[in-house]
């Protein structure tokens, strides 16, 4: 059974750095793709970006100058690391995992979410 | 981007009653070379991460019970609960994995009547 789960600081200032790790079990980090999802309180579903078990990243454009999503392959993680963050950045953010063979699958399984609140 | 359209937003069905949910992309989604559709349906329950129904625009994940059901091609896209039950109450968004970004739907809200 493949699980997921994030961990980080619930509470970042603003202008600082987000940062949040997804730990994987049940199933090798290999051969997939690693995602960011987030979701601001009581609002819908926005893709952050994703990072391949080689390393590859693609970003959304709209957060892409603020961001970076690591891996690492020997502990089974990958990273989140947001930017200069403002109170619109509040959201519970998702770890989940897709796969690529010939097209992209769905978001297959997710992580439980964790809440970052962005406040002084 | 594919922007992903959804209606209604919200919708209260009798128990037993049939729901249904329409949900529009501004591109295509169907892969000419496979057939496919590359469009996915997501319940989440209240404080529960999204939970994948159905990929492929119809193709049930597995243990997800046979009330529900996808149909649709190219753009326009219907999610289907044949008979509600009580623990089918909450939002459920549509998503497209044709190319990135991925992008979702704004989600409907489905409650009792």
């Amino acid at each position: 059974q493949v699980q997921l789960q994030e961990s980080g600081p619930g509470l970042v200032k603003p202008s600082e750095t987000l940062s949040l790790t997804c730990v994987v079990s049940g199933d090798s980090i290999s051969n997939y793709y690693w995602n960011w999802i987030r979701q601001p309180p009581g609002k819908g579903l926005e893709w952050i970006g994703y990072v391949s078990y080689s390393g590859s990243r693609i970003y959304n454009p709209s957060l892409m100058s603020r961001l970076t999503i690591s891996i690492d392959t020997s502990t089974n993680k990958f990273s989140l690391n947001l930017s200069s963050v403002t109170a619109a950045d509040t959201a519970v953010y998702y770890c989940a995992r897709v796969s690529f063979s010939g097209g992209w699958y769905p978001f297959d399984y997710w992580g439980q979410g964790m809440l970052v609140t962005v406040s002084s | 981007d594919i922007v992903m359209t959804q209606s209604p937003d919200s919708l209260a069905v009798s128990l037993g009653e049939r729901a249904t949910i329409y949900c529009k992309s501004s591109q295509n989604v169907l892969y000419s070379a496979n057939s496919k559709n590359y469009l996915a349906w997501y319940q989440q329950r209240p404080r529960q991460p999204p939970k994948l129904l159905v990929y492929w625009a119809s193709t049930r994940e597995s243990g997800v019970p046979d009330r529900f059901s996808g149909s649709g091609s190219g753009t326009n896209f219907t999610l289907t609960i044949s008979s509600l039950q009580a623990e089918d109450v909450a939002v459920y968004y549509c998503q497209q994995y044709f190319n990135t970004p991925f992008t979702f739907g704004p989600g409907t809200k489905v409650d009792i009547k």
